[in-house]
């Protein structure tokens, strides 16, 4: 059983295209996390959400928006790409709070390698 | 702005050689610490974390690391490296009891281990 999974694993898009990644997790968790990891595989916390609820929002280009449709689902909509844009993102998901805060051990997806050309 | 500092980039070493790798954050208040493997082609994966109590720490596949809070470190050990141990390796903090829970990684270091 796959625990945080995401569509697509590969994703090759002409610059100006809109497109979207998808991340499930099916381990109860509250929270889910969007990173991004560039091409020296530095990784950057993009956004948050509790509970279906925003969180955290890093300067991110407000070409990305995250929806939640449920605590399960975080997906990444992304408009107008950028040569700049091509990374590769991690989905991740945690627990929410104990006892006040949080328990913060993150569980991470495959990635979705994007390119664009 | 919190920070981590992971000062080996590129590391080689021949199989059966020991291996630290150094881990260093800047935040003056208390933060769960954690290393993340990342092997080639796939995710993330967590190797060991520390909240609280004992400052050493076990992990998976023979890894250990140790917190000293004086020094704002969290180095990752092996006595024995594998040729499978050949991975990139992530030092994260994120600050205990906070509003958010954001992972706040180091650079990464990419551990080659020749047979």
């Amino acid at each position: 059983d796959t625990a945080v999974s995401q569509t697509p694993k590969y994703l090759v898009t002409q610059m100006g295209n809109d497109k979207s990644i998808k991340c499930e997790q099916n381990l109860g968790h509250d929270t889910m996390y969007w990173y991004k990891q560039d091409s020296k595989k530095f990784l950057k916390i993009m956004f948050s959400y509790n509970n279906k609820e925003l969180i955290i929002n890093e300067t991110v280009p407000n070409r990305f928006s995250p929806k939640s449709p449920d605590k399960a689902h975080l997906n990444l909509h992304i408009n107008s790409l950028e040569l700049g844009d091509s990374a590769v993102y991690f989905c991740a998901s945690s627990q929410g709070t104990s006892g006040g805060h949080f328990y913060n051990e993150q569980f991470f997806g495959p990635g979705t390698r994007l390119t664009v050309l | 702005a919190q920070s981590v500092s992971q000062h080996n980039h590129h590391v080689i070493l021949s199989e059966a050689a020991s291996l630290e790798l150094g881990c260093n954050y800047s935040y003056g208040g208390t933060v769960n610490l954690f290393w993340y493997v990342q092997y080639p082609g796939q995710h993330l994966q967590l190797l060991l974390k520390y909240f609280s109590g004992d400052p050493l720490v076990k992990g998976i596949k023979g890894f250990e690391a140790e917190f000293i809070k004086s020094k704002f470190s969290f180095n990752l050990r092996k006595p024995s490296v594998q040729w499978s141990d050949t991975a990139e390796y992530f030092c994260a903090v994120s600050p205990y009891g906070g509003a958010t829970n954001k992972l706040i990684f180091g650079t990464g270091t990419l551990l080659a281990v020749q047979p």
